[in-house]
């Protein structure tokens, strides 16, 4: 069974521009969760979407979106992006985002904002 | 302000030796705990999950859960060169704050068997 995939894997962009990253989950999966990891802050929860819809958001401004279609693959969006929004972008899936499942992770998107 | 606290480390442990990971974690209602393990520039990549208090052994892998005390913690016996990585401990919180069913994790601790 294919593993979580995510394109580009690698991004650089400059501040004021917007970014699109894109997550395929496992075959079956129907969550899938957004993560930011960076060197001070860790791995922190962006949103998690469930058959098309948002289930839960994390902390983050609104210039952070995300969509879900019906294939279950989701896309993550950053409008006007800041320097500080330098990261890797992880996207995991589980089954159904269950309390008791495993998430999978996705390689990350590393995206460089100069 | 839900929070995984790890000591940073780094932990370094002869090859052979066992490896000790600690965890607490601020949400009594907590309900599972996920340790990962991340090699540089990687992905984290589940090593074991807990539910319920007391051990649970996985070849060379312990994980230990005291909900009372809000711990959790990881061995690793036989520790060998290739265990060296960030451990990521991670724990999926209850109710509210729009966090039910998602992983709040630690800032992790980095492990190094020396050889």
């Amino acid at each position: 069974k294919a593993g979580v995939t995510q394109t580009p894997r690698y991004l650089i962009k400059t501040r004021g521009q917007q970014v699109t990253l894109s997550c395929s989950p496992i075959s079956g999966h129907r969550s899938v969760s957004w993560y930011q990891q960076t060197p001070g802050q860790g791995l922190q929860f962006l949103f998690e979407y469930f058959s098309e819809t948002q289930r839960n958001k994390g902390n983050f401004p609104g210039r952070f979106s995300g969509r879900q279609f019906s294939n279950s693959r989701s896309e993550m969006n950053v409008s006007t992006l800041e320097l500080g929004d330098s990261a890797l972008y992880l996207c995991a899936s589980s089954l159904s985002g269950s309390y008791q499942e495993t998430q999978y992770f996705g390689p990350g998107t590393r995206l460089l904002v100069l | 302000q839900k929070e995984v606290e790890q000591n940073s480390g780094p932990l370094s442990v002869p090859e052979g030796a066992i490896a000790s990971l600690n965890c607490t974690y601020s949400d009594r209602g907590s309900q599972s705990f996920f340790w990962y393990r991340q090699y540089s520039g990687k992905s984290p990549e589940l090593i074991m999950f807990i539910y319920s208090n007391g051990d649970k052994e996985d070849g060379r892998f312990t994980a230990q859960l005291n909900k009372a005390s809000q711990y959790v913690s990881l061995l690793i016996r036989d520790s060998q060169p290739s265990d060296s990585a960030t451990y990521l401990c991670a724990v999926i919180s209850s109710g509210y704050g729009g966090s039910q069913g998602n992983l709040i994790f630690g800032k992790g601790t980095k492990l190094s068997v020396k050889p």
